[in-house]
C-alpha cells in the first residue's frame, strides 16, 4: 500500500514551458486535491476533484489545469510556466463521507521556474 | 471564503517546557479542525484533529482545544522534546461538500535541548 505518490519529485522549467504533475493514490479515495506551498505561507488549494471525471477550482487556480480520468489519478498541468509558479506542490486524497476526514498527502514536487 | 490566522510564526522553547499555538477562523460553518506537523522537506502529517461538537481532545502529550463562540482553536504540546521541532499548521474545513482544508501560515517550533 503506497498511499499517495507524486511524480516527479523535482523539476526545473524555463518560463513558457509546460509540464504535468502526476498524483496517484491506492486507497480508493473519492476526493483528491492539489495544493501549493510557498515559504512563510500555508498550503493553498489550487484545484480539487470529488470523483472520477469531475474537477473544480480552488483558491489559486490561475495558470493551472487538472484532469481526473481515473479514480486513482489526479493530474496537474502547467501550460505556460511562470516564475510565480515556483513552489512545492502537494497532492492529497480523502474519503468523501463518514468519520474518516483525514487528508493523506503525497511527498511533494519541488518545481522551479527560471 | 474561510480565512485562518495562526500565531506565533516562530516559537522557541526549552526541552520539557510546554508549547501553545493558536489559530482563529472566520467561517462559522467550519466544523473540522486538524493540525499537521511538517518536518523539513517532508509532507504534512496529521497529528491530531477535532470536530466542532467537541471542546477538547488529547493524545498523549498533544491536546487541542476549540472555542466555537470565539472561533479559535489551539494546539498544546507538553513535555516538549527535540523531535517535536518542526513546522505546525492548523487548518479548518467543512466536513461536507468539497472538504478542502484552509491552512494557517504555520508555526516553526524549535525545542532547545
Amino acid at each position: 500500500n503506497a498511499g499517495v505518490t507524486q511524480t516527479p519529485k523535482f523539476r526545473v522549467l524555463k518560463t513558457g514551458q509546460s509540464m504535468t504533475l502526476l498524483c496517484a493514490q491506492d486507497m480508493n479515495h473519492e476526493y483528491m486535491y492539489w495544493y501549493r506551498q510557498d515559504p512563510g505561507m500555508g498550503l493553498r488549494l489550487i484545484h480539487y476533484s470529488v470523483g472520477e471525471g469531475t474537477t473544480a477550482k480552488g483558491e489559486v487556480p490561475d495558470g493551472y489545469n487538472v484532469s481526473r480520468l481515473k479514480k486513482q489519478n489526479f493530474l496537474l498541468g502547467l501550460e505556460s510556466a511562470a516564475p510565480s509558479q515556483t513552489s512545492v506542490y502537494f497532492c492529497a486524497s480523502s474519503y468523501s463521507r463518514g468519520a474518516a476526514y483525514e487528508q493523506y498527502f503525497g511527498p511533494g514536487t519541488r518545481l522551479t521556474v527560471t | 471564503g474561510e480565512n485562518v490566522e495562526q500565531h506565533p510564526s516562530t516559537l522557541s522553547v526549552q526541552e520539557g517546557d510546554s508549547a501553545v499555538i493558536k489559530c482563529t477562523y472566520s467561517d462559522s460553518a467550519s466544523n473540522y479542525f486538524p493540525w499537521y506537523k511538517q518536518e523539513l522537506g517532508k509532507r504534512p502529517q496529521l497529528i491530531i484533529d477535532i470536530r466542532s461538537n467537541v471542546g477538547e481532545k488529547k493524545d498523549q502529550r498533544i491536546a487541542v482545544t476549540l472555542n466555537k463562540t470565539a472561533k479559535h482553536f489551539s494546539l498544546h504540546i507538553t513535555e516538549t522534546q527535540p523531535e517535536d521541532s518542526a513546522v505546525y499548521f492548523c487548518a479548518a474545513s467543512v466536513d461536507t461538500g468539497r472538504r478542502a482544508l484552509t491552512f494557517g501560515s504555520g508555526t516553526r517550533l524549535q525545542v532547545q535541548p
